[in-house]
């Protein structure tokens, strides 16, 4: 109940391209998603987060769409860039006494051919 | 302002020995994290602090993992007996409050057992 699966784990995009990372959850606790983006050598940092009450949320290039009935959450990228090239990860949090809970996807290793 | 930062930023060590890691949040954030992250992996869940105290412990794999939080600040997480299944990046990520959704991430620790 505490997972969350991403797939794929790697990715090669065409630059122009559109990439697609998917997640899945089980536990309907979880009320916040975010995505985050890490490059080599850093830590991740927080790209664009969507909460279930609305479908998808769209900032510049960055897209995330929201199934809260499949329970599960995309980041689509539009007209990747080789700079887009990085390993993102999907998130799911919760609240809950003391704090927020968050669980981590596995990653996916995006690469933006130029 | 400076983000989170992370000392050493490599560290190498023979099987057996202690290593401690230590992690300097953003000024003013209540909520420290501590991950680890394996090569290829996601990012697994280790402890949460909330001022001092550490709510949620969860994550540490064994007794060989401490963490402890000073003055609502500076964390210093401690592998006693270090074993080759240690060696990965351990990451330290702060936010604002306890409920807040971002966490800053530092840039890690690489930490690797001979």
């Amino acid at each position: 109940q505490q997972q969350v699966k991403q797939s794929p784990q790697s990715l090669i995009v065409q630059k122009g391209g559109i990439s697609i990372i998917n997640c899945a959850y089980e536990n309907t606790a979880f009320d916040y998603f975010p995505w985050y983006q890490q490059f080599p050598g850093k830590g991740p940092a927080l790209l664009i987060a969507i909460r279930p009450d609305v479908s998808e949320k769209k900032e510049g290039r960055f897209t995330i769409s929201f199934n809260k009935s499949a329970k599960q959450f995309s980041l689509h990228i539009m007209d990747s860039q080789p700079g887009d090239s990085a390993t993102y990860f999907c998130a799911a949090s919760r609240s809950e006494a003391g704090g927020f809970k968050t669980i981590f996807g596995a990653g996916t290793r995006l690469f933006v051919k130029a | 302002g400076a983000g989170v930062s992370q000392s050493p930023s490599n560290k190498v060590t023979e099987k057996g020995k202690d290593v401690e890691l230590r992690c300097d949040p953003i000024s003013g954030h209540t909520a420290l994290y501590w991950y680890r992250q394996s090569l290829g992996q996601g990012l697994e869940f280790l402890i949460y602090f909330q001022g001092n105290s550490a709510p949620d412990k969860s994550g540490l794999p064994s007794d060989r993992f401490s963490a402890e939080r000073t003055g609502g600040s500076v964390s210093t997480l401690t592998i006693q007996r270090t074993q080759q299944e240690d060696s990965a990046v351990y990451l330290c990520a702060s936010s604002l409050y306890p409920l807040a959704d971002t966490q800053y991430f530092g840039p890690g620790t690489r930490l690797t057992v001979l």
